[in-house]
């Protein structure tokens, strides 16, 4: 049973470039979050992803965005890159979007994004 | 805003001893709990989590927790450590929003390094 895959696994950009992060759930689950983790600090909350809508976000600005396809994967896209982004980037699936906050996030090993 | 704290971003034990990993909680309103663990070039893996249904929850690979709300901590121990267990380790509050859906809030993390 594969578990949820992200792509590519590490990536070099220059500031101002823009970058697309790609991230497969977990057979069976339908939500979709991205989490921000720089060097020696926990992971940060982007946003959230249900029924290709972005459901929640974080404390991230517009250059984030983000966009779920119909079979549930998901893209993290970055504008203006700049070199405080550069981190690792984690995609986390779940099943549901009720109201219980015990769902369990199940995490990819990341892209790492080196910005130069 | 719910927030952890973990004490200690570095632990140090020898091999068989008893690993203690501390983390404290703010939530207005009873908190699930997670325990994460981070293997080097990897994603992030439960450990365990509290959904109020125990106070003292077990986890994978010998570890568990207790649950104490008069001291607002979820510390994670583990009787005698093991060369495997060295990681980083993540203490995790989930935010639940009204309307549905979760996000983690994490904590800084502790490297835990095990010495023979």
């Amino acid at each position: 049973d594969a578990g949820v895959t992200q792509s590519p696994t590490h990536l070099i950009k220059t500031r101002g470039q823009q970058v697309t992060l790609r991230c497969s759930p977990k057979s069976g689950h339908d939500t979709v979050s991205w989490y921000q983790q720089a060097l020696g600090q926990g992971p940060q909350f982007i946003f959230q992803y249900y029924e290709e809508e972005e459901r929640q976000r974080g404390n991230f600005p517009d250059r984030f965005s983000g966009h779920q396809f119909p079979n549930y994967s998901s893209e993290l896209n970055v504008n203006a890159l700049l070199l405080g982004d550069s981190a690792l980037y984690l995609c986390a699936s779940s099943f549901g979007y009720g109201n219980s906050g015990a769902n369990v996030l199940t995490f990819g090993a990341g892209s790492r994004l080196t910005v130069l | 805003a719910q927030s952890v704290t973990q004490l200690g971003s570095h632990v140090s034990v020898s091999e068989g001893a008893l690993v203690l990993l501390r983390c404290n909680y703010s939530s207005s309103v009873p908190p699930y709990l997670f325990w994460y663990v981070q293997y080097p070039n990897q994603g992030l893996q439960l450990l365990l989590k509290y959904t109020s249904a125990a106070t003292l929850v077990k986890g994978i690979n010998g570890f568990e927790a207790e649950f104490k709300k008069s001291e607002t901590s979820f510390h994670l121990t583990k009787p005698s450590a093991h060369m495997s267990d060295a990681a980083e380790y993540f203490c995790a509050v989930s935010d639940v929003v009204t309307g549905g859906g979760n996000k983690l809030t994490f904590g800084t993390g502790t490297q835990l390094k095990v010495e023979l």
